[in-house]
């Protein structure tokens, strides 16, 4: 089974703090993938990366950056952590695959976070 | 563009009643088809898949068949338990793009 760690269940910052959630996947995924979860908006693409040291921005990358070094662990970091940046953060991973054979995406547990 | 729809919740269901939430999806070419459950607390599961028109996914007692004549991919289950309460997202993925779409997910209550 592909396992995707998050290093946190639970976070407290304080605002304009720098933030750091890890992520990291055993299954030697090509692509990693950070989103954000608030009720009613769904989950938000903030970031994805599709190989070491390439990334792309989601549909939400204002405020955060991230950093892919090594294959299995893609990084979240928020610059300067402000209170609208509460949230659940859910990192995910996924093969890159073949046309018709495309895969799905794996999930961790989630981290929740809060600026206070 | 790419998209999902999903029915809107909460759906609260007694439990053996029949489920079924409707996803539609808009897209070119041939996207693979997922479902997704998040129980409360956790993350997304893989629930089901589908890569081709026609082709039935299923697990748990969950189905979703792929149709691309009415472009559609809706979750059904026969007889629903309490423990299957949780928020379910309809997914896609694109042949050409690593991103998968979402929809908005419907959260499901089933009462005893």
């Amino acid at each position: 089974d592909v396992k995707v760690t998050q290093s946190s269940r639970y976070l407290v910052k304080r605002t304009g703090e720098k933030v750091f959630l890890e992520c990291v996947q055993d299954m030697d995924h090509e692509n990693m993938f950070w989103y954000r979860q608030d009720p009613g908006l769904g989950l938000r693409l903030i970031y994805f990366s599709y190989d070491v040291k390439m990334k792309e921005k989601g549909d939400i990358p204002e405020g955060y950056s991230v950093s892919r070094e090594k294959k299995e662990r893609f990084s979240l970091i928020l610059e300067s952590a402000s209170t609208n940046q509460t949230s659940m953060y859910l990192c995910a991973s996924s093969l890159q695959g073949r046309a018709r054979t495309l895969q799905p995406q794996h999930f961790g547990d989630g981290t929740r976070l809060s600026i206070l | 563009g790419n998209s999902v729809t999903q029915m809107e919740g909460p759906v609260t269901l007694s439990e053996e009643a029949f489920l079924t939430i409707n996803c539609t999806y808009t897209a070119t070419g041939y996207p693979s088809l997922f479902w997704y459950v998040q129980y409360p607390g956790e993350g997304l599961q893989l629930l089901l898949k589908a890569t081709k028109a026609d082709d039935k996914g299923s697990n748990k007692g969950f189905e979703a068949t792929y149709r691309k004549e009415t472009t559609s991919f809706h979750l059904e289950k026969g007889s629903v338990q309490v423990s299957d309460s949780a928020v379910y997202f309809c997914a896609l993925r694109k042949s050409s793009a690593s991103k998968i779409i979402f929809g908005s997910g419907t959260r499901l209550s089933i009462r005893p």
